[in-house]
């Protein structure tokens, strides 16, 4: 059971903008980077946003990420009909002595 | 060019062993995690454990501890994912990704994870 929690799915027209949510707590969001991932159908994830709000080269700056807090938001501008496939955050929990990663419950993004 | 690349598909018997691959190339394999993902059919991603091979430094999630054994060669930049006894609830897509290590005042961990393996999809039926 994760314990990062991310709306199930979103939808938009083409063109349109999306928000992704991911709420969590002092021990994950709160005090670690949060990282974002793309998995289109049939695919590996392939990593989209890091240390809260940083592009890996070659990802387009429709995407964005922030944070506030104990939670983290994915936004994507201009959507496209490339962009469906189910999006994931994640970050580290130092809830533990050893700490361990974790990832959000998942958000399938749909274009109308 | 970063590459890892995963053992192939397996199917197995309940109770039986399993050890699977990922081949790290194109970047210094003792200087990043490698990790586990666990994604079952039409689930979404579970963190599993993430090794350094540098040190053999190894961090399991609390689902996952006493269930998996993470291990690392580093003479050969291959990490393992091994199970001793296999269950049908096994059955899944095992991705492994590599990481960079941020450390803070007391301790280094991964932070996230930039490079995957295409995945190795493990099936136990009996």
């Amino acid at each position: 059971q994760s314990v990062l929690t991310q709306p199930p799915s979103v939808s938009a027209a083409p063109g349109q903008k999306v928000t992704i949510s991911c709420s969590g707590s002092s021990s994950n969001i709160g005090n670690n980077y949060v990282s974002w991932y793309q998995q289109l159908p049939g695919t590996a994830p392939k990593l989209l946003i890091y240390d809260n709000n940083k592009r890996p080269s070659g990802i387009p700056d429709r995407f964005s990420g922030s944070k506030s807090g104990t939670s983290a938001t994915l936004g994507i501008t201009g959507l496209q009909t490339g962009d469906e496939a189910d999006y994931y955050c994640g970050t580290w929990d130092s809830s533990l002595s050893a700490g361990h990663g974790v990832f959000g419950t998942g958000t399938k993004v749909t274009v109308l | 060019e970063v590459q890892l690349v995963q053992s192939g598909a397996e199917v197995k018997k309940p109770g039986e062993s399993l050890k699977i691959s990922c081949k790290g190339s194109g970047y210094s394999f003792t200087s990043y995690w490698i990790g586990w993902v666990r994604q079952m059919p039409g689930k979404g991603l579970e963190w599993m454990g993430i090794i350094y091979p540098g040190d053999s430094d190894t961090r399991y999630s609390p689902s996952f501890q006493g269930q998996v054994t993470i291990s690392a060669d580093k003479s050969i930049s291959t990490a393992y994912l091994q199970w001793s006894s296999l269950k049908a609830s096994d059955t899944a897509m095992y991705y492994c990704a590599s990481s960079p290590s941020d450390c803070s005042s007391t301790s280094c961990y991964s932070s996230y994870f930039d490079y995957w393996g295409q995945g190795t999809l493990v099936t136990v039926s009996s």
